[in-house]
């Protein structure tokens, strides 16, 4: 069983659609949690990171950590084209000496 | 926000020679550089931490001998791919850490496609 699990898509929605982009996890000694964005043959891109479970706000998007749940959230209000990107989350735990382990990445759509 | 530069954005070279690629932070000072490699519809995968001033530590699997990490400066780190062949053929990417500051603060270059024939 993989550390970090995430569909790899492609999820394709319309243009102005709620995006939901999820991950989990099977460690719990995970402490910080990150999205990034990657569009394609470039690197990637910080998008937040978060270190407590609750809900982040930044602009459109929203990341969502559930610890419980072992759960990790992206959502994206009123997509638009521009969106269109691969989005990797990546978590840390102190145990592993602050290496970032990576989802597969969901491949996104959004569709004008 | 920082900036990290990685040059060349694209490189193609014959199998047997050797390509270097370079990773510069403009705007800070970076004591940890991340090399990775990024297969088709795979996610990143370390290769190597390269610390300023000392000698990298690569991931189980990567030759070190074939991938040679250089970390001089405070600002800059290369990667050279030695005798490489069409199996290097990927997108190899970098990223720094900003000193003092803890990962979850990692800045990406734009990345490298290399193309060996």
């Amino acid at each position: 069983q993989k550390e970090v699990e995430q569909d790899p898509g492609p999820l394709s929605v319309p243009e102005g659609a709620i995006v939901s982009l999820n991950c989990t996890y099977s460690n719990s000694a995970f402490q910080y949690f990150m999205w990034y964005r990657q569009y394609s043959r470039k690197g990637p891109e910080l998008l937040m990171y978060t270190y407590s479970s609750g809900n982040k706000e930044d602009g459109r998007f929203t990341a969502q950590v559930d610890k419980s749940s072992k759960y990790i959230s992206l959502f994206i209000r009123d997509s638009q084209p521009s969106d269109s990107a691969t989005y990797l989350c990546a978590m840390i735990h102190m145990d592993s000496n602050y290496q970032l382990i990576w989802g597969a990445g969901t491949k996104l759509i959004i569709k004008p | 926000g920082a900036v990290v530069s990685q040059h060349p954005s694209w490189v193609i070279c014959k199998s047997g020679t050797s390509v270097k690629i370079e990773c510069r932070s403009l705007d800070f000072q970076a004591t940890t550089m991340f090399w990775y490699r990024q297969f088709p519809k795979q996610s990143l995968m370390l290769m190597a931490t390269s610390n300023e001033g000392s000698k990298a530590t690569y991931e189980q699997g990567v030759e070190k001998d074939k991938f040679l990490i250089n970390h001089a400066s405070l600002t800059l780190s290369t990667l050279t791919v030695t005798s490489a062949h069409p199996e290097d053929s990927s997108f190899y990417i970098c990223s720094a850490r900003e000193a003092g500051a803890a990962n979850e603060k990692l800045f990406f270059g734009s990345g490298t496609q290399l193309s060996v024939l």
